[in-house]
């Protein structure tokens, strides 16, 4: 069966500091792969979405950048942290035939 | 472009009672539409989808949804709630452009269930 893992659960960063989101998947091949951020007390926001290996398309103009190295890895990074990019963020995949998405759990990025 | 309403913030509801968690959307064409479940602190677990065929959708839990192309809506419903269903609930629409798929979400309803 497919899994998605996403780490870590929670990071707490300064302002300025890097940042490295990584989500991988199992059981399955070439999926369309999301990245989410979720805000207090809003919606879900899509970030980021990629169908193939090194191909990502940005929804959003942002702090945050996204990689895709390997089929089933993807990957969200920021050079430098500002307060705003505090949040829940969500990392999510999709098979080709699309029949929904399977969310990861979740990291809490807290950045102060 | 394709939009979802929750028109309902919070809801709260005794244990034992009815529920049913509004979703209106726009969209141009025939909609896939999806509910999602967040427990505090977790990603999202999908509840049911609607792609096409039978309006009345059977999900996990318990849950139920009904697609009235008429009113734009998709309301969810389950007919006897447990204090475990308390969390926060998504309705999704997905628009198919280019061989991708883009979901948007509503904002959520969150579900407060008392004894």
């Amino acid at each position: 069966s497919q899994t998605i893992h996403q780490w870590p659960a929670t990071l707490v960063q300064p302002v300025g500091s890097p940042l490295s989101l990584e989500c991988t998947v199992e059981g399955t091949s070439n999926p369309n792969l999301y990245w989410y951020r979720q805000a207090a007390g809003r919606g879900l926001q899509l970030l980021f979405y990629s169908v193939g290996i090194g191909q990502i398309s940005s929804e959003v103009p942002q702090n945050l950048s996204a990689s895709r190295p390997q089929d089933r890895q993807f990957i969200l990074s920021s050079k430098k942290l500002l307060l705003s990019d505090s949040g829940f963020y969500l990392c999510a995949w999709s098979g080709q035939d699309f029949g929904g998405y399977t969310f990861g759990s979740g990291t809490r990025l807290t950045v102060v | 472009a394709q939009s979802v309403t929750q028109p309902d913030i919070h809801i709260t509801v005794s244990e034992g009672a009815s529920l049913e968690l509004r979703c209106n959307y726009s969209y141009g064409a025939t909609p896939y539409l999806f509910w999602y479940v967040q427990s505090p602190g977790q990603g999202l677990q999908l509840l049911l989808k609607y792609f096409s065929g039978d309006t009345l959708v059977q999900g996990i839990k318990g849950f139920e949804a009904e697609f009235k192309r008429s009113q734009s809506s998709f309301n969810l419903r389950k007919p006897s709630v447990h204090w475990s269903d308390a969390a926060e609930y998504f309705c999704a629409v997905v628009a198919f452009s280019g061989g991708y798929q883009k979901v948007t979400f509503g904002t959520g309803t969150k579900l407060q269930v008392i004894p």
